[in-house]
């Protein structure tokens, strides 16, 4: 079955210090991931997603098939980072299966 | 991209009531999603709602419970009927295909007392 795991359910770093939001996944077939991010009290919003291969607000991932993971990298964390990042998986072009969720908590 | 509106942008509810929530498209969408988030958790979906033909339920959602319509490709409803304190989430409609990756609503914050 579709399943994607994030094993950090919080994630504290200091602003400046690198951050990673790990991402496994199980999945038959070429997948498709995505990372999402919703801001306190705002709308769900896709971050990026693996094929595009391009940085947002920093924030790069890639799709590593022999490990099943889909971290989600920043060499600088901003205190504006903070937010719930959900990592996806496109379930063969329908819906998605989403993972628990990691809070990113950037201190000051 | 499309832009989604969905109605109302949250509630308060009795016990034993139901609430319908709206999702309204700007333009014309094959597959429409239907998502729980619970305090605290991730995203479930609920069902597919499919245009002309019966909404696809998702493991450990029923349609007595769920109702869905989807009477043109533009918009969607769901029902949550007979509500209970456990029933209180956020319901977020979303698109899919020709809507890639998904696009969401700004959900429905819904809680019941």
């Amino acid at each position: 079955a579709q399943r994607v795991t994030q094993p950090e359910k919080l994630l504290s770093v200091f602003k400046g210090a690198p951050v990673e939001l790990k991402c496994n996944y199980s999945y038959s077939g070429s997948p498709e991931l995505f990372w999402y991010v919703q801001y306190s009290r705002q709308r769900l919003q896709l971050l990026l997603r693996h094929i595009s291969r391009e940085s947002i607000k920093g924030f790069t991932a890639d799709l590593n098939k022999g490990e099943t993971s889909f971290h989600l990298k920043k060499p600088f964390a901003q205190e504006e980072d903070s937010a719930m990042y959900y990592c996806a998986l496109d379930n063969y072009g329908q819906n998605f299966v989403f993972g628990p969720g990691t809070r990113l908590s950037v201190l000051p | 991209s499309a832009v989604i509106s969905q109605k109302p942008s949250r509630d308060i509810c009795q016990r034993g009531t139901s609430l319908t929530i709206q999702c309204q498209v700007d333009s014309q969408v094959t597959m429409m999603f239907w998502y729980r988030q619970q305090p605290g958790q991730s995203l479930t979906l609920i069902a597919t709602a499919n245009q002309g033909s019966e909404a696809t339920y998702e493991s450990g959602f029923v349609i007595d419970k769920f109702p869905i319509s989807r009477p043109n490709l533009t918009f969607s409803t769901l029902t949550v009927s007979n509500m209970s304190p456990e029933d209180s989430s956020i319901y977020l409609c979303s698109l899919g295909p020709p809507y890639q990756p998904q696009h969401f609503g700004d959900g429905t914050r819904l809680s019941i007392l």
